[in-house]
């Protein structure tokens, strides 16, 4: 099975600073990767994912992460973060894709904390 | 549409109730999940239903019993829980790719 590394447990930033989130993965042939979002009381929204083609993704507000197979590393980044931004981010894998029901491996989870 | 709605938003039960949760999804999944999440935490996985049948149970306590009536619905009875049962429930459906999450029942147990 898969495992993820969250390597920070908190990142306090201030707002318009830039931040990055680490995630680290086990090994495998074929790794589907997930970075999802939890805002404070809400459940967890997808904010960017990679499945395979160009390793550098991206999100619509402004996050992107880059798959390096290398490093077996997924990292979050943010040039510019807003307030709006605090929330916990999880990290994910599957090697599972092409079944119906695949499982999900969470890393720990980051939380950002953007003050002013 | 990429949204799942799940019922009731919070949930306080006793000890010898019987209560359930609903989940809904109208992507045309065929793969439906339910998920516990502690504070905090990342979620754990319960329960993965496949075109409407148990395909995963992860070793969950017999007072969590699912039900999946149909390819659009979801359900989890819950009865004589415990306090350490408190937590936020999960639903998720899935396509060939992505999990997408419900916004989750808080559930208290007294």
């Amino acid at each position: 099975a898969q495992s993820v590394t969250q390597l920070d447990s908190q990142v306090p930033v201030f707002e318009e600073a830039p931040v990055e989130l680490r995630c680290n993965y086990s090994s495998s042939v074929s790794v589907y990767l997930f970075w999802y979002v939890q805002y404070p009381n809400q459940g967890l929204q997808l904010l960017l994912k990679y499945l395979s083609g160009s390793t550098l993704v991206e999100s619509i507000n402004g996050f992107e992460a880059e798959f390096n197979k290398s490093q077996t590393s997924f990292h979050l980044r943010k040039p510019s973060v807003h307030i709006s931004d605090t929330a916990e981010y999880f990290c994910a894998v599957s090697d599972q894709l092409g079944s119906n029901d695949y499982k999900l491996s969470f890393g720990a989870g980051t939380t950002v904390t953007v003050r002013a | 549409d990429t949204e799942v709605t799940q019922t009731p938003k919070h949930l306080v039960m006793g000890m010898t109730n019987k209560k359930s949760l609903k989940c809904e999804q109208h992507m045309g999944h065929r793969a439906m999940y339910w998920y516990k999440q502690k504070a905090k935490k990342p979620p754990e996985l319960m329960f993965v239903y496949s075109y409407e049948k148990l395909s995963i149970n992860e070793s969950v306590p017999s007072r969590f019993s699912p039900e999946c009536p149909n390819s659009s619905l979801l359900n989890l009875h819950l009865h004589a829980l415990q306090p350490e049962d408190s937590a936020l429930y999960l639903c998720a459906s899935a396509g060939r790719e992505t999990q997408y999450f419900g916004p989750g029942t808080r559930l208290l147990v007294l």
